[in-house]
């Protein structure tokens, strides 16, 4: 099964500022991606799909770069709110099965 | 608040203990799934069941049986676990198969 990897931080950053992550990944048929956020001791949840059109969503930018097989998510404006662990996730076909492939996560840390 | 709900929140069962792990979705999706994560660690696939059939089954150890009973609800029945069996246990759901909505997930310790 293919990979993704990102880097994981952690980012500190203060309140206000403008942060991004990278994640790359091997599969060069990809064509989307996910980012997920996961709170400590909490769930995933869905932040927001990443086709090669790009997405954004408020202070939320996703993008993917298909020849350098990358995705990134942007944060503007930082909030408190904003600490949390982002994981990139690859949508994934093998024999007939489909499934997600989740990165290791890269862990933001806002401060006031 | 999620529409994946799982009970218990949390759960110590002794390596001898034989329980189970319930979940249940409200949003009429046909797929739903069982992740194991240890700390600091991303969700590991586990189980997936799609129009309440197993589709997908890592090569989980026997001591964990997952059943569906219904196009809503999946259990996930525990025997016999090993100390390195604590984890949390998150379930997910999905009508398109790539995006997943997970529950709170289970607290598991096994001592």
């Amino acid at each position: 099964r293919k990979e993704v990897e990102q880097d994981p931080g952690p980012f500190n950053v203060p309140e206000g500022a403008t942060v991004a992550f990278n994640c790359t990944y091997s599969n060069s048929a990809s064509q989307s991606f996910f980012w997920y956020r996961q709170d400590c001791r909490k769930e995933p949840k869905l932040l927001m799909s990443v086709y090669s059109s790009g997405n954004e969503d408020g202070r939320f930018t996703a993008q993917l770069n298909r020849a350098s097989q990358y995705i990134s998510l942007l944060i503007r404006d930082s909030k408190l709110s904003d600490s949390a662990t982002y994981l990139c996730v690859e949508p994934f076909m093998d024999t007939g099965r489909r499934a997600l492939t989740f990165g290791s996560g890269t862990r933001l840390q806002v401060q006031p | 608040d999620t529409e994946v709900t799982q009970t218990p929140k949390h759960l110590v069962m002794g390596m001898t203990n034989k329980k189970s792990l319930k979940c249940e979705q409200h949003m009429g999706h046909r797929a739903m799934y069982w992740y194991k994560q240890k700390a600091k660690k991303p969700p590991e696939l586990m189980f997936v069941y799609s129009y309440e059939k197993l589709s997908i089954n890592e090569s989980v150890p026997s001591r964990f049986s997952p059943e569906c009973p219904n196009s809503s609800l999946l259990n996930l029945h525990l025997h016999a676990l090993q100390p390195e069996d604590s984890a949390l246990y998150l379930c997910a759901s999905s009508q398109d198969p790539y995006e997943q909505y997970f529950g709170p997930g289970t607290r598991l310790t096994v001592t």
